[in-house]
């Protein structure tokens, strides 16, 4: 069970708007920033977006975050066939043990 | 151009020992915090271990008293000793550069191994 919460799945179609959630505690998202790693079928995940909402160089401005409280999103516009991954919130984690906490993992399908 | 390239992984029997080493380039290690995270097949990341900058380690609770992670600054290439291995830590191993900012609070994982195999089995 992981310690940030994200839907198993999302889909969309090309060209679509969609968005993949991620919820967690005061400890985590709440008292630390959000980021988000996509994992391209059989290879290492690669850093999406950071801070919350800022993209590393490289990173097509379609991909966007955003954090609210102890919940942040991910959203990508102008779906693409290419975008089809495993996405993965994560964030720092203030607790007794805790160092970096991710989610369980959202499969984003393109229809 | 940073790299990182893990080795060590293979199969090994409930109970054994086995060590994963990190090389990296571009970067110097000692110089960076360091993570280990794992992933078991066909479910999500978890972290496992990181050594600071200035040495301190700390591990996943999963894993503690078990694993031992360390660094060899000569050879700018971080390790992880796994012991008493069990069939719960079959995974694959990724080494990753932390960007570790306490002035902004900003704190991500920049780069990633390409991962290893571990697969404890008998």
């Amino acid at each position: 069970q992981s310690v940030l919460t994200q839907p198993p799945s999302a889909s969309g179609t090309p060209g679509q708007r969609v968005t993949i959630s991620c919820s967690g505690s005061s400890s985590n998202i709440g008292s630390n920033t959000v980021n988000w790693y996509q994992q391209l079928p059989g290879t290492a995940p690669k850093l999406l977006i950071y801070s919350n909402n800022q993209r590393p160089s490289g990173v097509p401005d379609r991909f966007s975050g955003s954090k609210s409280g102890t919940s942040a999103s991910l959203a990508i516009s102008g779906l693409q066939s290419e975008d089809e991954a495993d996405y993965y919130c994560a964030a720092w984690d203030d607790s007794l043990n805790g160092h970096v906490v991710f989610g369980g993992g959202t499969k984003l399908t393109v229809l | 151009e940073v790299q990182l390239v893990e080795s060590g992984g293979g199969l090994i029997q409930p109970g054994g020992s086995l060590r994963l080493s990190c090389a990296a380039s571009g970067f110097t290690v000692s110089s960076n915090y360091m993570s280990w995270v794992r992933q078991a097949p066909g479910k999500g990341l978890e972290w496992v271990s990181v050594i600071y900058s200035g040495g301190s380690t700390y591990y996943a609770d999963s894993v503690k008293g078990r694993f031992t992670i360390s660094r060899d600054n000569s050879k700018n290439t971080l390790y992880l000793q796994m012991n008493s291995l069990r069939a719960e830590d079959t995974a694959v191993y990724y080494c990753a550069r932390e960007f570790h900012d306490i002035l902004t609070g900003w704190y991500y994982f920049d780069y990633w191994g390409q991962g290893t195999l571990v697969t404890v089995s008998s």
